[in-house]
């Protein structure tokens, strides 16, 4: 089946730093992906709509300029935590939409941890 | 706005038990549901969905869930579980078939016990 991945897999940074994660579907081109967060214990809560070549739609309650989303070819999203700080610790997660066939694919997952 | 209630964070099973996986659902609108499963250090992978037609559908692997309108509830199933379904199972639903922007609820772990 196809496969998106996600890099780092893991990640620890000081607080104040920006971090970047990468999501990438290796054998299909997806014009829109998604990023999710998910806190421990937690469901996972879409932060944003990645679609090539045109800025990201933001979930209500998400910071546009702390969560930076770039979606600049059509295998390739990244999100970039600014400024991290320890409150943002989670595990990130994104899938891709292989528009032909209308399937949802998603990474294994990124976890980030803030000192 | 569309919300899903997964009952239970945690299920413990013995294997070749049965198991059951509870799902309830919360949309003003119709929705689609799916359900996705999470191995240990793998993304998620989709088991199955309802989409239309029969209400029941099946998963390659055993698994099944039945969709209920009138009790909004989308529960998964498999008569016999095997050590290697022990993962993370997460109820999702979408407005949309493809499933793109998906509501997901609290997941449920199944730990499979020899």
């Amino acid at each position: 089946g196809a496969v998106v991945s996600q890099h780092p897999s893991r990640v620890i940074c000081k607080s104040g730093t920006s971090v970047k994660i990468e999501c990438r579907s290796l054998d299909f081109q997806a014009t829109t992906m998604f990023w999710y967060r998910q806190f421990p214990k937690q469901s996972l809560m879409l932060m944003a709509t990645s679609n090539e070549g045109s800025k990201a739609t933001y979930e209500q309650g998400v910071e546009k300029d702390k969560f930076l989303i770039n979606h600049a070819s059509l295998t390739l999203s990244t999100l970039t935590v600014t400024s991290a700080h320890p409150e943002d610790s989670s595990f990130y997660i994104c899938s891709a939409l292989k528009g032909a066939t209308g399937e949802l694919f998603f990474g294994e997952g990124s976890r980030l941890t803030v000192l | 706005a569309q919300s899903v209630t997964q009952l239970d964070s945690q299920v413990p099973v013995f294997e070749e038990a049965p198991v059951e996986l509870r799902c309830n659902y919360s949309s003003s609108v119709s929705v689609y549901l799916f359900w996705y499963v999470q191995y240990p250090n793998q993304g998620l992978q989709l088991l199955l969905k309802y989409l239309s037609g029969s209400t029941l559908v099946k998963s390659i692997n055993g698994f099944e869930a039945e969709f209920n309108k009138s009790q909004t509830s989308f529960h998964l199933r498999k008569p016999s579980v095997h050590i290697s379904d022990t993962a993370e199972y997460f109820c999702a639903v979408s407005i949309g078939a493809a499933g793109n922007k998906l509501t997901f609820g609290g997941g449920t772990r199944v730990l499979v016990k020899p």
